[in-house]
């Protein structure tokens, strides 16, 4: 079980550019989100997605872009990099069964914007 | 909106003392708390809930926290603190009936031998 996957562990982009942050679970869970993390502002919420098909806007969405085709994938998509996008970003699956319910998260991916 | 606040940035404690690290939290419904800790250079990791039942939550590595209603806090305790608990804790909200799950800014803990 490898878990959630993220990719790459590191970019740098120029301002303008776009770019996909993938994101990959193998535990069938539904829920996956994604957050942004900045020192003194904590992990702020950017999208998730409650299954394949359906995501939704969360703290921080101007700027990104996401989809579920698959329980699987869930990439995150930069549509024209801004400094202001200087960030770590990680990537979360949630198991919630019952009173159960308990957040998985990726290994992140640091990314600076020049 | 639901909301989570982490009044401290840091926390400093000496070895072997107990620890607090504080949270309070805002929502419009019953809150499922949660506490997760993110050690240097490592992904974050779950160390305890509160959903429903007990007002006192145990979780991993000795950690405990204490869900009060009234005060709409949830503060993370160990009795005993180990150097090896330095790391940035992150306390977290989902108000029921929402799948949005808000984190707060972080306390980092420092443990002094």
């Amino acid at each position: 079980n490898a878990g959630v996957t993220q990719t790459p562990k590191f970019q740098v982009l120029k301002t303008g550019q776009s770019m996909t942050l993938q994101c990959a679970q193998d535990m069938n869970h539904e829920y996956m989100s994604w957050y942004r993390q900045d020192p003194g502002m904590g992990l702020r919420l950017i999208h998730y997605s409650v299954g394949a098909g359906i995501t939704d806007q969360g703290e921080v969405p101007n700027g990104y872009n996401v989809s579920r085709s698959t329980t699987e994938d869930f990439p995150l998509r930069l549509l024209s990099a801004a400094p202001s996008q200087t960030s770590v970003y990680f990537c979360a699956t949630t198991l919630r069964t019952g009173s159960n319910e308990k957040l998985f998260f990726g290994s992140g991916t640091q990314l600076s914007v020049l | 909106a639901q909301s989570v606040a982490q009044p401290e940035d840091q926390v400093n404690v000496a070895e072997g003392n107990p620890l607090t690290v504080k949270c309070t939290y805002s929502v419009s419904g019953n809150p499922y708390l949660f506490w997760y800790v993110q050690y240097p250079n490592r992904g974050l990791q779950f160390l305890l809930k509160y959903i429903t039942g007990d007002n006192l939550v145990k979780g991993s590595y000795g950690f405990e926290a204490e869900f009060n209603k009234s005060q709409t806090s949830f503060h993370l305790k160990k009795p005993s603190a180990l150097v090896s608990d330095s790391a940035l804790y992150f306390c977290a909200v989902r108000d029921y009936g929402t799948d949005k799950l808000i984190f707060g800014t972080g306390t980092r803990l420092q443990v002094f031998p």
